[in-house]
């Protein structure tokens, strides 16, 4: 079976700009979470898409969206990006109603 | 709000010796996970606990959660080099799919 994959790895962008990061769950995951994770800190929820709609959201403002698609595969967009954005983005798959998320290997983005 | 905090921050053991972490929320969980991330890595799920005084061993791990449902605990048993990383105890908050991270304890262990 394979992992969750996230793409791209690395990106670096400047204040202002737009940025999708995008994830592809584990076979089998109906559920994707998009957490945030400043170096040093654990992770933090964004939200969570279930059959392609948001179903609960942490606490970020709204220029923090994101899709869910037919083969439960996941965008995160961040628009105007501020220097705090700077963060490991990292996408976690799980089969809804049970334990344990599969995280994948996470987008470092830079914002400059 | 709810937290969930771990202490200690940070542990550097000499190869061989025992490493606990604990875990403490500040309201009754329902579960509580336990994950895994490696230097430059990413969480990797080890183990949810759902019952009350719930004991669960993996190898050299042991994973308690209290009675109260309010704290866990991590005891690594003759710890060994690969289990450098750091080790995050998350429990559900208040929005679905919302699991509330702990900041960690970083376990560095010298040969």
């Amino acid at each position: 079976e394979t992992g969750v994959t996230q793409s791209p790895t690395h990106l670096i962008k400047t204040r202002g700009q737009q940025v999708t990061l995008r994830c592809s769950s584990q076979s089998g995951h109906n559920t994707v979470s998009w957490y945030q994770q400043a170096l040093g800190q654990g992770p933090q929820f964004i939200f969570q898409y279930y059959r392609e709609e948001e179903n609960g959201r942490g606490n970020f403002p709204p220029r923090f969206s994101g899709l869910q698609f037919p083969n439960y595969s996941s965008e995160l967009n961040v628009n105007a990006l501020e220097l705090d954005d700077s963060a490991l983005y990292l996408c976690a798959s799980s089969l809804r109603g049970r334990g344990g998320y599969t995280f994948g290997s996470g987008t470092r983005l830079t914002v400059v | 709000g709810q937290q969930v905090m771990q202490i200690p921050q940070y542990q550097h053991v000499q190869e061989g010796e025992d490493f606990t972490t604990y875990c403490n929320s500040s309201t009754t969980l329902s579960n509580i996970q336990w994950y895994k991330q490696r230097p430059g890595g990413h969480p990797v799920f080890l183990i949810q606990l759902v019952k009350s005084g719930e004991v669960k061993k993996q190898k050299r791990l042991t994973f308690q959660f209290g009675e109260a449902k309010k704290n866990s605990s991590l005891h690594i048993t003759a710890t060994q080099t690969t289990d450098v990383g750091t080790y995050f105890c998350a429990g559900p908050g208040g929005s679905q799919g919302n699991l509330i991270f702990g900041k960690g304890t970083k376990l560095s262990v010298k040969p």
